[in-house]
């Protein structure tokens, strides 16, 4: 595609259900991120894909955050037993191995609103 | 650990004013920096990076190793400026180090 795809656009659950979370990175992009973006904390880093090296995982908040990559394009997060503080929009962002002129090319994000 | 700090939230100018977004940083190597910007309802993009030296949308940044700042700034602010900014810095490998971000409001 075009750009990075991202779905749902938006996700209400209740607390304690699992969701999951869709990027579809760009073609020939081989680098993934996963970064989650809420009011007064900026963008907190949470995973990262670097073609088929292991996963930098460090940002991941608990055990209940985990991330794949299958195949080294599409990439799903899942936050089991949600908490309300999970609130906040996932970004996804992809790039070429290195950081070129362009960057990261983010996607639009998944709002997810744990009630 | 690397850390970017930004530490104004909101930074609110007139149209045609001076506007400056501040960003300082602490790395022990050899930093690489950049600016993203989020306009309303948009996706977040790429502003410019320090090793490319441009000016984007009058915008320039200086990365000032002594002072460990990466300031952004334009002489004259316009409406269409309105936005999110977001100061990052490159650790190994492509993975980046965000700053809480600032609002910049220009106001008429």
């Amino acid at each position: 595609g075009a750009g990075v795809s991202q779905s749902p656009s938006n996700k209400v659950t209740e607390k304690g259900k699992d969701v999951e979370l869709r990027c579809d990175p760009i073609s020939g992009h081989t680098a993934l991120y996963w970064y989650r973006q809420s009011l007064g904390q900026g963008l907190e880093f949470l995973i990262y894909f670097q073609g088929n090296s292991a996963p930098d995982k460090s940002g991941l908040p608990s055990d209940r955050f985990s991330a794949e990559r299958t195949g080294g394009s599409v990439s799903t997060l899942t936050i089991q037993r949600t908490q309300q503080e999970d609130s906040a929009v996932y970004l996804c962002a992809s790039s070429l191995p290195w950081l070129g002129e362009d960057g990261y090319t983010f996607g639009s994000g998944t709002r997810l609103t744990v009630v | 650990a690397q850390r970017v700090t930004q530490p104004e939230k909101l930074l609110s100018v007139f149209k045609g004013a001076p506007v400056e977004l501040k960003c300082n940083y602490s790395y022990s190597g050899s930093p690489e920096l950049f600016w993203y910007v989020q306009y309303s309802r948009q996706r977040l993009q790429l502003l410019l990076r320090h090793i490319s030296r441009e000016s984007i949308k009058g915008f320039t940044a200086d990365l000032n190793k002594g002072e460990t700042s990466f300031h952004l700034k334009k002489p004259f602010a316009q409406e269409e400026d309105s936005a999110m900014y977001y100061c990052a810095l490159s650790e190994y490998g492509n993975k980046l180090v965000f700053g809480a971000g600032t609002i910049l409001r220009v106001k008429s």
